[in-house]
């Protein structure tokens, strides 16, 4: 079934301590989405990629990096965690081309940073 | 820049009541607008689009007309029910860009009560 995942769910860790956020699609999408959603709910954009070697920053600053190495894989990376890294991140990915296409969002990855 | 305005929340409502949620923008051009709506625990899913003008966007029952004139996008039900308790999110994709670069408004959470 075609859908787009996320690891780890939940993820509590020290400060300082590297870590990466996994997001993989089945969709064949060559976008994909890296967004951050505050603890009252707004989503802001934080890294987008429309292909392989693609990668740009979004709207919202962010110290994490991303890569896309392969076209289904879009890993977030933050080399020093920091307690005001503590929110949830949603990856979302959608069709090439012209057409105004839907994003599909996974389920996202609540981290804490204590 | 871009931006999307959403009605302050949360909104609670009984079963069968008629629901609004105004959503207005500030884009360059013509945007494309979106409805997208997040159940607890989950991702985001689309609910509804509208790429022009007068474009009016339906499904589930909730439809929300392209207003260019107020610049506004308001999300409507005639009569909601329990299972549409959620956090609905209007956003927008600027002209041009495929729906990809979305630029989504604060969330307001739905409470339906039986």
């Amino acid at each position: 079934e075609a859908d787009i995942y996320q690891t780890p769910r939940y993820l509590v860790i020290g400060t300082g301590k590297k870590i990466t956020l996994e997001c993989s699609q089945t969709m064949g999408h060559d976008k994909m989405y890296w967004y951050q959603q505050d603890p009252g709910m707004e989503l802001h954009l934080i890294h987008y990629s429309y292909g392989v070697n693609s990668t740009e920053k979004g709207d919202l600053s962010s110290e994490s990096t991303v890569s896309r190495i392969r076209t289904e894989h879009f890993p977030l990376t933050l080399e020093s965690a920091r307690p005001s890294h503590t929110s949830q991140y949603l990856c979302a990915s959608s069709e090439g081309g012209l057409a105004i296409g839907e994003q599909f969002f996974g389920p996202g990855t609540r981290l804490t940073v204590l | 820049g871009d931006s999307v305005t959403q009605m302050e929340g949360p909104v609670t409502l009984s079963e069968e009541a008629f629901l609004t949620i105004n959503c207005t923008y500030t884009a360059t051009g013509y945007p494309s607008l979106f409805w997208y709506v997040q159940y607890p625990g989950e991702g985001l899913q689309l609910l509804l689009k509208a790429t022009k003008a007068d474009d009016k966007g339906s499904n589930k029952g909730f439809e929300a007309t392209y207003r260019k004139e107020t610049t506004s996008f308001h999300l409507e039900k005639g009569s909601v029910q329990v299972s549409d308790s959620a956090v609905y999110f209007c956003a927008l994709s600027p002209a041009g860009t495929s729906g990809s670069r979305l630029t989504f408004g604060e969330g307001t959470q739905l409470t339906v009560n039986p």
